[in-house]
């Protein structure tokens, strides 16, 4: 399967704490990026990371990706209750055409 | 620029029924993909259009069909409703490269 798979499922952390959920795939890839979804929403791209790159920051968002453990990581440092969401990495293959395939997701919970 | 659009928002259908949804992406982007989201499943790429082409799809029987206008407006259509069907149904339009996704608020179907 080409899909990633994300962990951990569930994440709850006190307001002001950092999250870090990971992402683990098995294929190559061209990208790696990552989304937030609100309750029952559509998704919100948060950031998009090539496979030459192996870190990369967006605000409070680090995402890192090692290719050689075919993993990436994404750090949200001082978490607010509004970064209460489900997180999902996306992969897109490294041939082709190929679409981008979601993970299962981390239900990310802060608490205020 | 205005957002991904999708009508409706809510839909109760019954089994055996047909529905059609409709996404308008992002002016000026020529790539829509369709996604379904359910509990059980997660998010499951259904396919994707480019410039009225469809260039991939996922692995969903032949009742689920969809097509893109020459606007790059997108349909998909679902037919013989079956009570697994109820899900979120979103849709995604991306940009010349189509690396990022942007994503619509999503159809939220229910089949009784």
């Amino acid at each position: 399967s080409q899909q990633g798979e994300e962990d951990p499922q569930a994440l709850s952390i006190q307001e002001g704490e950092n999250a870090t959920m990971n992402c683990s795939y098995k294929t190559s890839i061209n990208n790696l990026q990552w989304y937030r979804q609100n309750s029952g929403r559509g998704l919100v791209h948060l950031i998009l990371i090539r496979s030459n790159e192996r870190e990369k920051h967006s605000g409070r968002l680090r995402v890192t990706l090692d290719t050689s453990k075919k993993s990436s990581s994404l750090l949200i440092t001082a978490s607010r209750a509004a970064d209460t969401a489900s997180y999902f990495c996306a992969l897109r293959p490294n041939f082709g055409n190929e679409k981008l395939t979601f993970g299962t997701g981390t239900r990310l919970t802060i608490i205020p | 620029k205005a957002g991904v659009t999708q009508t409706p928002r809510y839909l109760i259908k019954t089994r055996g029924q047909q529905v059609t949804l409709s996404c308008s992406p992002i002016s000026g982007h020529r790539s829509v993909s369709w996604y379904q989201q359910t509990p059980g499943q997660g998010l499951q790429f259904l396919f994707e259009y480019f410039s009225e082409t469809q260039r991939n799809k996922g692995n969903f029987p032949g009742r689920f069909s969809g097509r893109q206008f020459s606007n790059s407006r997108s349909e998909m259509n679902v037919s013989t409703l079956e009570l697994g069907d109820s899900a979120l149904y979103l849709c995604a339009s991306g940009g010349e490269g189509g690396e990022t996704q942007y994503f619509g608020p999503g159809t939220r179907l229910l089949v009784l």
